[in-house]
């Protein structure tokens, strides 16, 4: 079965530059999750888009900014790129097929990311 | 207050045997989910197994199975026949109210290892 998509898998970053992590979700869902989880944390739920809408915000930063498209994928843009910014960064998606309660996110490989 | 509470950091079980890893939960919502991921030394969040606020009986996946005690707001997840593939960290999450599209809240893990 086809599962969600992320790229790059790893990306390493010097301070004050920016990233573009991408998400492709398991085809016909339609709702996207980002998380990011630090060495030794819990994933914390960044942002989620539902119909190419943010649907739900986290705990994300003003330097980060995310965006779904018409093909549902779906891009985390990171600026200004801080020492703590390393982390692995999930992207989930999910449908209501089996109703609202029912509703598993499945999650992608993740991109490490490494800021130096 | 913590919503998700996993009390156990790390866990040790001998190879064919069964293994409970606690999870405790806080929300005052009647409608919520429970949710069960394994996350290996590579990194990937893998969903195990899933347990509704208003289901009747205890989710089964395998040898996954989840002992949900709804008045002692506890979901404890129940691994069978331990592998050594199953030494890995388990989530316990939960997502609360019944319109679908809401982000998980984590708890902050349990590493199984298990042993020959």
């Amino acid at each position: 079965a086809a599962g969600v998509i992320q790229s790059p898998r790893h990306l390493i970053k010097e301070k004050r530059e920016t990233a573009t992590l991408k998400c492709y979700p398991i085809p016909r869902h339609d709702t996207v999750y980002w998380y990011q989880q630090g060495p030794g944390q819990d994933p914390q739920f960044l942002i989620s888009f539902y119909e190419k809408m943010q649907s739900d915000k986290g705990s994300i930063p003003d330097r980060f900014s995310a965006q779904q498209f018409s093909d549902y994928h779906s891009e985390l843009n990171m600026s200004s790129l801080e020492l703590g910014d390393s982390a692995l960064y999930f992207c989930a998606s999910s449908a209501l097929a089996g109703g609202p309660i029912q509703e598993t996110q499945y999650f992608g490989p993740g991109t490490r990311l490494l800021v130096l | 207050a913590q919503k998700i509470t996993q009390t156990q950091p790390g866990m040790f079980v001998q190879e064919k045997e069964a293994v409970t890893l606690d999870c405790t939960y806080d929300t005052s919502d009647p409608s919520y989910g429970l949710f069960w991921y394994k996350q290996p030394s590579s990194g990937e969040m893998i969903f195990l197994i899933y347990q509704g606020s208003y289901d009747q009986q205890n989710a089964t996946e395998g040898r996954y199975s989840l002992n949900f005690q709804k008045a002692r707001k506890s979901a404890n997840l129940v691994i069978s026949a331990s592998q050594l593939g199953d030494s890995a960290m388990y989530f316990c999450a939960m997502r609360e109210g019944d319109t679908g599209r809401r982000a998980l809240t984590f708890g902050s893990g349990t590493r199984l290892q298990v042993q020959p």
